[in-house]
């Protein structure tokens, strides 16, 4: 079974720190996503990398950033937290290509900026 | 851009009842389509997808769906409805990124509500 970990359940932080999602998969996949999940927006994605140090914008790359030193580890970082930044974020795994193309998920990090 | 919609919020279905859960969608080529149920609090569960064959994908816990070409559909079924298939449903569409990668567009989600 694909397993996508990550590193907290739920975190609460100040308005201005600098805050890490930590995201680790062990299926060897290529692709690996952030997602944030709003009431009624649905996911809305923020990165992704396809590769070791390659990266992708998604929709909402605003006040985010992304580091992928290593294939398994997907890193999400808000370089400065706002309230707005409140939110339950998703990371994912997938296959770069072939028939089993869907993309598993983590729990889930439930993040509030206080 | 591709895109998914799903069209409504909440689906309400007695218990024992079939469901449908909608979901309409744009790509241009070939569609990749998935479905996944999420629970209170956890990530996304997968499924079932569609990526060519069959147009009635079956897939975990029961459910299918049925692809449909001419009306852009992958509608979400299940002929008997239980309690605990009450949830937080997302249809999906992978689209093409730059480079030759490619992401996940989801819809803004159906919630299903199985009355006893």
């Amino acid at each position: 079974d694909v397993k996508v970990t990550q590193s907290s359940r739920y975190l609460v932080k100040r308005t201005g720190e600098k805050v890490f999602l930590e995201c680790v998969q062990d299926m060897d996949h290529e692709n690996m996503f952030w997602y944030r999940q709003d009431p009624g927006l649905g996911l809305r994605l923020i990165y992704f990398s396809y590769d070791v140090k390659m990266k992708e914008k998604g929709d909402i790359p605003e006040g985010y950033s992304v580091s992928r030193e290593k294939k398994e580890r997907f890193s999400l970082i808000l370089e400065s937290a706002s309230t707005n930044q409140t939110s339950m974020y998703l990371c994912a795994s997938s296959l770069w290509s072939g028939m089993n193309t869907e993309a598993f998920f983590g729990q889930g990090t439930r993040l509030t900026v206080v | 851009a591709q895109s998914v919609a799903q069209p409504e919020d909440q689906v309400n279905v007695a218990e024992g009842n079939p469901l449908t859960v909608k979901c309409t969608y744009s790509v241009s080529g070939n569609p990749y389509l998935f479905w996944y149920v999420q629970y209170p609090n956890r990530g996304l569960q997968f499924l079932l997808k569609y990526i060519t064959g069959d147009n009635l994908v079956k897939g975990s816990y029961g459910f299918e769906a049925e692809f449909n070409k001419s009306q852009t559909s992958f509608h979400l079924k299940k002929p008997s409805a239980l309690v605990s298939d009450s949830a937080l449903y997302f249809c999906a569409v992978r689209d093409s990124g730059t480079s030759g990668t490619y992401k996940y567009i989801f819809g803004t989600g159906t919630r299903l509500k199985v009355l006893a």
